[in-house]
């Protein structure tokens, strides 16, 4: 079946650091997502990508597609505390079956 | 603005109990789905439905898992005879399926804890 690898599984910052997260693919994927899940919380549904080298932006947050479409990262700019929890990259088989990643934790000290 | 909910958002059963989750997709979503999250771990895919159809399943899904939809608006997960493996947070998902090219965007429920004594 496919997998999709995610690294760091764990990261502290300061607040004010960056923090990015990568996810790679065994597959070249039909579109990639992102969710954030707060402690306690349910997964909560961030971007889309579906272009190769796809680039898109939420405010500090900036999202990448491979251009061979099976890796992608996200990029968190100057962290704050509200941006802890588990951010979890998602392949989308086609048939919109996700398969998600095992997550990052981030964590960000005050 | 619309969600998903989910019933009960806690259940304790017994060992070879069956239980029921019970999830209220958003109501224009067509494809609804069903995921496990054991504690710590990463969200797992167990089974996605479309009109009135299981679409795809898991190897998870296996005999011991049902869902159904009974009414236009109750979408549910059974599991038969709870294992002790079992226990985990289990998400509902909807998807709407209509609308702009590319638009996946599932939406969760908060989950039902399952714990399996």
């Amino acid at each position: 079946g496919q997998q999709v690898m995610q690294i760091p599984q764990y990261q502290h910052v300061q607040e004010g650091e960056d923090f990015t997260t990568y996810c790679n693919s065994s597959t070249t994927l039909s579109n990639i997502q992102w969710y954030k899940q707060r402690p306690g919380g349910h997964p909560v549904f961030l971007i889309q990508l579906v272009k190769s080298g796809e680039v898109k932006k939420q405010k500090r947050l900036t999202f990448q597609f491979g251009e061979a479409k099976k890796n992608s990262s996200l990029h968190i700019t100057a962290t704050q505390t509200t941006d802890v929890g588990t951010y979890f990259c998602a392949a989308d088989s086609g048939y919109s079956t996700l398969t998600f990643g095992k997550g990052t934790m981030l964590l960000v000290s005050p | 603005e619309p969600e998903v909910t989910q019933t009960p958002s806690h259940q304790v059963t017994q060992m070879g109990q069956e239980v029921i989750l019970r999830c209220v997709p958003i109501s224009n979503h067509l494809y609804f789905y069903w995921y496990r999250q054991i504690l710590g771990q990463k969200v797992e895919f167990l089974v996605s439905f479309y009109n009135n159809e299981i679409s795809e399943k898991s190897e998870i899904f296996d005999d011991q898992f049902s869902v159904e939809r009974p009414d236009g608006s109750n979408f549910t997960l059974k599991i038969r005879s709870t294992k002790l493996e079992d226990s985990a947070m289990y998400f509902c998902a909807s998807r709407k399926g209509t609308g702009p090219i590319g638009n996946n965007e599932q939406f969760f429920g908060p989950g039902t804890r399952l714990t399996v004594l």
